[in-house]
């Protein structure tokens, strides 16, 4: 059983540029949810995906947009980066969603760093 | 507004004794609580949970206790490890946000041998 990955591990970009950041699930899981996590704070909620589609969203502007794709991985894409945005980034996977907690598997997570 | 707190940024504790760590949230629709502990260049890993319909759930050497009415929770872990030595997050979901956590700040654990 492959767990949540994200590519790439680290990155670097300049204020005002786009970025897009990459998770596969765990096999068998249909619901990608992203976090963002400032150094030194608690993981904070970005959105959810769910058989594709938004599924929930946390307290980010529009410029933070996600895609899930037939094979439930998924993209975080930022556009018009600023000096905040940058941080950890974690995505989770688990199966099903809404309702009732269930178990999420967290990815390592990708370093972005904003100049 | 922070909805989960970890007033304690860190926490050192000689190996074989209890840690201590404490989590309070502000919000009454919370109805699931989980401790989440993470390494270093790895993802947060999931160590215990506890629903609001209790208040004490036991997994080996962890103990996740719920206050309700005080609105706090903690994790305690006997005896304590060196492998212990991590950040604990606690986080929080209610019944319609399903898998949507609020996190808290973290609680840096160092168990010195």
């Amino acid at each position: 059983e492959t767990g949540v990955t994200q590519s790439p591990t680290h990155l670097i970009k300049t204020r005002g540029q786009q970025v897009t950041l990459r998770c596969s699930s765990q096999s068998g899981h249909n619901t990608v949810s992203w976090y963002q996590q400032a150094l030194g704070q608690g993981p904070q909620f970005i959105f959810q995906y769910y058989r594709e589609e938004e599924n929930g969203r946390g307290n980010f502007p529009p410029r933070f947009s996600g895609l899930q794709f037939p094979n439930y991985s998924s993209e975080l894409n930022v556009n018009a980066l600023e000096l905040d945005d940058s941080a950890l980034y974690l995505c989770a996977s688990s199966f099903g969603a809404g309702g009732s907690y269930n178990e999420q598997f967290f990815g390592p997570g990708t370093r972005l760093t904003v100049l | 507004d922070q909805q989960v707190k970890q007033n304690s940024p860190s926490l050192s504790v000689q190996e074989g004794r209890i840690s201590i760590l404490n989590c309070d949230y502000t919000n009454s629709m919370f109805d699931y609580f989980l401790w989440y502990k993470k390494y270093p260049a790895e993802g947060p890993t999931f160590l215990i949970s506890i629903s609001s319909i209790k208040d004490k759930n036991e997994d080996g050497r962890f103990t996740v206790f719920l206050n309700k009415s005080a609105k706090h929770l903690s994790l305690h872990i006997v005896p304590s490890q060196p492998g212990d030595s991590a950040v604990y997050f606690c986080a929080a979901s209610h019944n319609n946000a399903g898998n949507m956590l609020t996190f808290g700040g973290g609680t840096r654990l160092m168990v010195k041998p």
